[in-house]
């Protein structure tokens, strides 16, 4: 079956500009996670919904970071004003959200370079 | 809050050899499942296996199995028989299972498998 899909694969941006993340996860998931990894480190978290709803967003690092599930598939991540530390992959992930054996499913990140 | 650790940056193994990578982690609630992912140079995120902080047994998967010390806090991954296609990122990762259900990872462990 399909996995969890990130568009675009790669973002090219200018200091400043807006971007727009999209996530697809599995279908029938419930849970989904936003990720960002910087080259040669681990994945740090940033946001997890269960539904529509964000359970939790304490990893977002500042109010230019936002993320949306309205109808508790899809997932955007949204980040205004972006800088250049702001260059990362960001990953998604998506799990079934029943219980602490609930393997995350990564999509193949979206590479976001802010020049 | 948890945290886990990865002590080794890199390491290099003869291809057939085992080798274990190392994983310790903090926290202080009694319920949490433990993770290992592998991660390519593509950049996928690849579940390998799981460990649940009551489960009697550790945890098996193939060629890859836990070695889990539960009074040490400790969570090490041995992969058997090491192949050429095992060269890979190494992150291990905890979940909390009362509460936000995030995955916080550790900084990983870079393999690389000699022919």
């Amino acid at each position: 079956g399909a996995g969890v899909s990130q568009t675009p694969s790669n973002k090219v941006t200018e200091k400043g500009k807006y971007v727009e993340l999209r996530c697809d996860p599995i279908s029938g998931h419930t849970a989904l996670y936003w990720y960002r990894q910087s080259l040669g480190q681990g994945p740090e978290f940033l946001i997890y919904f269960q539904g529509t709803g964000a359970a939790d967003d304490s990893g977002l690092p500042n109010d230019r970071f936002f993320a949306v599930r309205p109808e508790g598939s899809v997932s955007t991540l949204k980040i205004q004003r972006t800088e250049r530390g702001d260059s990362a992959v960001y990953l998604c992930a998506s799990s079934t959200g029943q219980g602490g054996n609930s393997p995350l499913h990564f999509g193949n990140g979206t590479r976001l370079t802010v020049t | 809050a948890q945290k886990i650790t990865q002590t080794q940056p890199g390491m290099f193994v003869q291809e057939k050899e085992a080798v274990t990578l190392d994983c310790t982690y903090d926290t202080s609630d009694p319920s949490y499942g433990l993770f290992w992912y592998k991660q390519p140079s593509s950049g996928e995120m690849i579940f390998l296996i799981y460990q649940g902080s009551y489960d009697q047994q550790n945890a098996t998967e193939g060629r890859y199995s836990l070695n889990f010390q539960k009074a040490r806090k400790s969570a090490n991954l041995v992969i058997s028989a090491s192949q050429l296609g095992d060269s890979a990122m190494y992150f291990c990762a905890i979940l909390i299972i009362q509460g936000a259900q995030k995955l916080v990872f550790g900084q990983g462990t870079r393999l690389t498998i000699n022919p």
